[in-house]
C-alpha cells in the first residue's frame, strides 16, 4: 500500500483494541493542538483538538491528553476498527501570526482484522 | 457539499514547464493556506492569505507564487517546475480568530518527470 517504504513510526493494532499514539511537541509557547487523520489519497481530516489549558479532552471514541511539562501529547482510540486505518498526524499552533499549525512526522496506525 | 476543492487532483508535468493548482472553500472563511507534503508524508506550510493579503511566507522558492483574487480562492502558480518540486499539495482553510483548526482539500498530486 501506500505506507510501504513510508519508514514512519508504526503502530499495528487488532481489531477491538485500544490504540495510543504519540507525539513530542517543540515549542512550549504552543497553546492549540489538534489531531488530523490521513487516510490514502485524501486530505488530513480533523479528529479532535486541546487547547492549553486542559490536559484532557474526549470525542467519541478518542480521547487527547496533553502533558505540558514533557510536551507531550497523545491520541486514544477507543475499540479500534479497521476504518481507524489511516497515518495520523499531530498539530501544534504556536500562537504565531497567521495562525500557523506545525505538523509532526506522523504514525502509521494498521489495523488488524 | 461544503467543502474545501482542489483541481487537478492529479498534474504530471515535465520539468521546466509552468503549472497552476487552484483551491476554492465555501466554507465562508477568511485564512487560507498551501500546504506541501513530501514523500515521507512531511507537511509544511508554504503561504497562507488571510482576506487576499498575504499574511505567511515561509522560505520557498519565488517559483512559486500564490494568488488570491478573492478570500475564497487561493491558487498557486509554479514557474520552471523541477523534479524536486513533485509532491502533494494541500490547500487548508480556516476562520480567522476561531483558533480553530484548519479544513484541508483532498490534495493534488504533482509529478514533475
Amino acid at each position: 500500500g501506500e505506507s510501504v517504504g513510508l519508514h514512519l513510526p508504526t503502530l499495528s493494532v487488532q481489531e477491538g483494541d485500544n490504540s495510543i499514539i504519540n507525539c513530542a511537541y517543540s515549542n512550549s509557547a504552543s497553546d492549540y493542538f489538534i489531531w488530523y487523520k490521513q487516510e490514502s489519497g485524501k486530505g488530513p481530516q480533523f479528529i479532535i483538538d486541546i487547547r492549553s489549558n486542559m490536559d484532557k479532552r474526549q470525542g467519541q471514541r478518542v480521547t487527547v491528553l496533553l502533558n505540558k511539562t514533557v510536551k507531550h501529547l497523545s491520541l486514544q482510540i477507543a475499540a479500534t476498527q479497521p476504518g481507524d486505518s489511516a497515518v495520523y498526524f499531530c498539530a501544534e499552533n504556536p500562537g504565531e501570526y497567521g495562525n500557523k499549525l506545525v505538523f509532526g512526522a506522523g504514525t502509521i496506525l494498521r489495523v488488524k482484522s | 457539499d461544503t467543502a474545501v476543492s482542489q483541481t487537478p487532483k492529479y498534474l504530471v508535468t515535465q520539468m521546466g514547464n509552468d503549472k497552476s493548482i487552484k483551491c476554492e472553500q465555501n466554507l465562508g472563511h477568511d485564512t487560507m493556506y498551501w500546504y506541501k507534503q513530501d514523500s515521507k508524508k512531511f507537511l509544511k506550510i508554504m503561504f497562507s492569505y488571510n482576506n487576499k493579503e498575504l499574511i505567511i511566507n515561509e522560505t520557498v522558492p519565488n517559483r512559486f507564487s500564490p494568488k488570491s483574487p478573492d478570500k475564497a480562492h487561493l491558487n498557486l502558480h509554479i514557474n520552471s517546475l523541477e523534479l524536486g518540486d513533485s509532491a502533494v499539495y494541500f490547500c487548508a482553510s480556516t476562520a480567522s480568530g476561531t483558533g480553530v483548526g484548519y479544513t484541508f482539500g483532498s490534495g493534488t498530486r504533482l509529478t514533475v518527470v
